[in-house]
């Protein structure tokens, strides 16, 4: 069975502070791994993935991860928060050993606030 | 390219009544699944189509039922509805687990 957990469900930055997002997961195969962000009333934006390549993985709007076996974890960042940063964010896991899974574990989401 | 489409955006029903949600995946991608959004239980996994067959399914009760046809398009079905199936009903389709999943904005569903 698969697991992810995300440390922090509300993390609070200043604008142009780093932004760190925790996430560690619980995996029996080799995972894929995934950062999505939700704004208010929309769907799920998919904001990078490690599909056992580079272990460095950078995204969409400045951020990137880092995934380390050794650690279990897939920790987001991004150098310097911006205001359009505030949402929630998601980490979340599947199968890559060809199994049948075909799906996704989440993480219970960190909410991030950027002040002014 | 398009994105994923879900229809209706908002849906108001009454407890008891039954449910048709529509998801449409972006052209090309064979698999669609559907997540159930909550406050309380987050995101979690309903089902999974791939070629028109359910591949997984999530520990949801068989009132929440799908089906994909022979052009990918999805649907999901709740019937006899509670309280509690009030939630933002997403789906993703992709085109293999490596290349990720692309959700639609969602169907928020409330049971009154």
């Amino acid at each position: 069975a698969q697991s992810v957990t995300q440390l922090g469900s509300h993390v609070s930055v200043s604008e142009g502070a780093l932004v760190l997002l925790r996430c560690n997961y619980s995996s029996s195969v080799p995972p894929y791994l995934f950062w999505y962000v939700q704004y208010p009333n929309q769907g799920l934006q998919l904001l990078l993935k490690y599909t056992s390549a580079a272990t460095l993985v950078k995204g969409i709007n400045g951020f990137e991860a880092e995934f380390k076996k050794s650690e279990t974890s897939f920790h987001l960042t991004k150098p310097s928060a911006h205001m359009s940063d505030a949402a929630e964010y998601f980490c979340a896991v599947s199968d890559n050993s060809g199994g049948s899974n075909y799906k996704l574990t989440f993480g219970k989401g960190t909410l991030l606030t950027v002040n002014p | 390219k398009a994105g994923v489409t879900q229809t209706p955006r908002y849906l108001i029903k009454t407890r008891g009544q039954q449910v048709t949600l529509s998801c449409s995946p972006i052209s090309g991608h064979r698999s669609v699944s559907w997540y159930q959004q909550t406050p309380g239980q987050g995101l979690q996994f309903l089902f999974e189509y791939f070629s028109e067959t359910q591949r997984n399914k999530g520990n949801f009760p068989g009132r929440f039922s799908g089906r994909q046809f022979s052009n990918s398009r999805s649907e999901m079905n709740v019937s006899t509805l509670e309280l509690g199936d009030s939630a933002l009903y997403l789906c993703a389709s992709s085109g293999g687990t490596s290349y990720g999943y692309t959700f639609g904005s969602g169907t928020r569903l409330t049971v009154v």
